[in-house]
């Protein structure tokens, strides 16, 4: 079956502190992996994404890693800032012969603290 | 402000009116969506449009009827909702139609609909 977990489930975390947000996924054929913000009462926005041979892509204070073997992908935020606060989900597209299908995760509510 | 604009940004209606959800983007994408999100969830996909054309219906209740005027234009016509209906409603737009649909998409801020 096609998944997409997300750990942790939410997370508080002070004023620039750095985080790690995790993404494991059974999603097969894999085409890419997409991690996007989405902040409250507003639409996702992509903060990045990752092919199969890509292993780490940033994204300003946002850096991405993806291991395509162990099919896990994580977004690590750098002192971060009072606007992080927000939903960050994992998106991952299979390659299927109709097109590509996205299977969304159920998202990392991330709150930073003063 | 984004790229995909949704109108109106709140809608609250009755189960028995009839009302319609907007969508405009002017990016030359040819792949347009609608998704439905409940609260503290991921967005659902509802429909795709690829060069105008209904290519994905992800067996939606027929109460929700998508439409796409021309390729900047995106509909969602609402009738006979249910209270369980009520959600954020987001419309995407990518730039491939066709096979391609699926690439880096572009949300809109979304309407929020609650049915009374």
């Amino acid at each position: 079956k096609n998944q997409v977990e997300q750990s942790p489930q939410s997370l508080i975390i002070l004023e620039g502190k750095n985080c790690t947000l995790q993404c494991n996924y059974t999603v097969s054929p894999f085409s890419n992996l997409r991690w996007y913000k989405q902040d409250t009462g507003r639409g996702p926005v992509s903060l990045t994404i990752m092919t199969f041979s890509e292993n780490t892509k940033s994204n300003g204070r946002y850096t991405a890693t993806l291991d395509a073997d162990t099919k896990q992908s994580s977004l690590h935020i750098t002192a971060s800032q009072l606007s992080d606060s927000a939903s960050y989900i994992c998106v991952v597209i299979r390659n299927t012969g109709g097109g590509n299908k996205l299977t969304f995760g159920t998202g990392t509510q991330l709150k930073v603290e003063l | 402000d984004t790229e995909v604009t949704q109108t109106p940004k709140h809608l609250v209606m009755g189960m028995t009116n009839k009302k319609s959800l907007k969508c405009e983007q002017h990016m030359g994408h040819r792949a347009m969506y609608w998704y439905k999100q409940k609260a503290k969830k991921p967005p659902e996909l509802m429909f795709v449009y690829s060069y105008e054309k209904l290519s994905i219906n992800e067996s939606v209740p027929s109460r929700f009827s998508p439409e796409c005027p021309n390729s900047s234009l995106l509909n969602l016509h609402l009738h006979a909702l249910q209270p369980e209906d009520s959600a954020l409603y987001l419309c995407a737009s990518s730039q491939g139609g066709g096979e391609e649909w699926g690439q880096p998409q572009h949300f809109g801020d979304g309407t929020r609909l609650s049915i009374l």
